[in-house]
Parts: C-alpha cells; sequence; structure tokens
C-alpha cells in the first residue's frame, strides 16, 4: 500500500517562515501527482489552503505557497503567525485512490 | 456560498448500519465529484469514498469496499454514505466534501462532519 510521509511535528518562531514536505515511502512525488494541502485547527473541519501543487484556495493568504523540492511536495509558510498553529496534511491523487499523509502539528513559538 | 451540512451520525452497535447524508447547496450539483473523508478521535485524515454526482463512476478505498457504499441523489443535491457491519473502529467524525477534479482532484469544500461512535 503506498504511504505517504509527513513530519510529524514541526516548531517555528513566530515571524519566522517553515517548510512542511510531503514525500512517498516508495518514490518521488512529482507535479505528474497533483498535491494539495490542509490546515486543520482543533475541534474545526479541514480548510483547503493549496491544490493543484502551487494553487493557493480562494481566499488564502500569500504567505502560504505550495512547490516541489527534490523528490517530494512542500508547504512553505512565512512570517508564522499564532493562529498558523494547526494540523497540516497533504494529500496526494494517486489517479483513482487518494491518500492523505499523516499529518504535520505546527507549533509557534 | 458554498455549504455542505451532513447529518446522519450517532451511536451504534458493532455490526450495525447508519446512511450518512450532506445536503449540498450554493453550487450546480450536476457533473460535479463529491466525497467523503473520516478522522478517527486523535487521528489524521483518512479518504473513505468519492462518487461523480450522476453516480457514473464511484471509487472507495480498498479496506471498506464491501461495507461501504456511496451515491448520490441529484434532485435533492445529496450525498450519500451506507456504512454497515460497522466495527468500532469505524468510530470517527465523517466529512463530507466537495471535490474539484478539473485537473487532478482536490477537495474545493469541506462540511463540518458527523460523528459516528460504534460502541456496545
Amino acid at each position: 500500500q503506498t504511504i505517504v510521509t509527513q513530519e510529524p511535528s514541526f516548531s517555528v518562531s513566530a515571524g519566522g517562515t517553515v517548510t512542511l514536505t510531503c514525500g512517498l515511502r516508495s518514490g518521488s512525488v512529482s507535479t505528474s501527482l497533483q498535491v494539495s494541502w490542509y490546515q486543520q485547527t482543533p475541534g474545526q473541519a479541514p480548510r483547503t489552503l493549496i491544490y493543484n501543487t502551487y494553487t493557493r484556495s480562494s481566499g488564502v493568504s500569500d504567505r502560504f505557497s505550495g512547490s516541489i523540492l527534490g523528490n517530494k511536495a512542500a508547504l512553505t509558510i512565512t512570517g508564522a503567525q499564532a493562529d498558523d498553529e494547526a494540523d497540516y496534511y497533504c494529500l496526494l491523487d494517486l489517479r483513482d485512490f487518494w491518500e492523505f499523509g499523516g499529518g504535520t502539528k505546527l507549533t509557534v513559538l | 456560498e458554498v455549504q455542505l451540512v451532513e447529518s446522519g451520525g450517532g451511536l451504534v452497535q458493532p455490526g450495525g448500519s447508519l446512511r450518512l447524508s450532506c445536503e449540498a447547496s450554493g453550487f450546480a450539483f450536476s457533473d460535479k465529484w463529491m466525497g467523503w473523508v473520516r478522522q478517527a478521535p486523535g487521528k489524521g485524515l483518512e479518504w473513505v469514498a468519492n462518487v461523480k454526482e450522476d453516480d457514473s463512476a464511484s471509487h472507495i478505498v480498498g479496506s471498506l469496499t464491501g461495507r461501504f457504499n456511496i451515491y448520490t441523489d441529484s434532485a435533492k443535491k445529496s450525498l450519500f454514505l451506507e456504512v454497515n457491519s460497522l466495527r468500532v473502529e469505524d468510530t470517527a467524525v465523517y466529512y463530507c466534501g466537495k471535490w474539484d477534479c478539473t485537473a487532478a482532484c482536490h477537495l474545493a469544500y469541506w462540511g463540518r462532519g458527523t460523528l459516528v461512535t460504534v460502541s456496545s
């Protein structure tokens, strides 16, 4: 079974920049495997941040950006704010099958 | 404004069944993909199933085929998930989602979720 990998946790200082990654246990993530990213704060439904690897969802701050770094997809948050503290999930479209990563818990210090 | 409102969750005994519903509004239901994602308590997100509005195509995660069934009622702009032979490990919040499959597929909008608790 395909396994999508994410860092379990990450911390960033307020105002700082952090890059979260999304990989495949076997193989590499490229733009041919479209990636989307979601943010979830405690007790809330997830919110869509990025889709098709690079495109920000409507209303999402330009502090959030998606990219490919090496063999992984990446979500970069610049100018981290307290309300960026959340769980972040990537989702890979694997052609008629979709799989979320295990999520990254981001702490803003 | 797109709205997705789930219902049908609750407490059910192991081996029981439920039908989850999702009522959609604020967008044209036709020719759209809809689906379900679930989240067990304290755990991550898990894709469950997707279906095209006219039921012409659907996909269910392999581990749940045979017990879960997804379908729509276009006239009522509603999405359903039938969950059978429920197990304790099916306990989760079930989120309805509107998928955008213009290029690749991603979740464009989320409902607030409905909680299914499987317990004796």
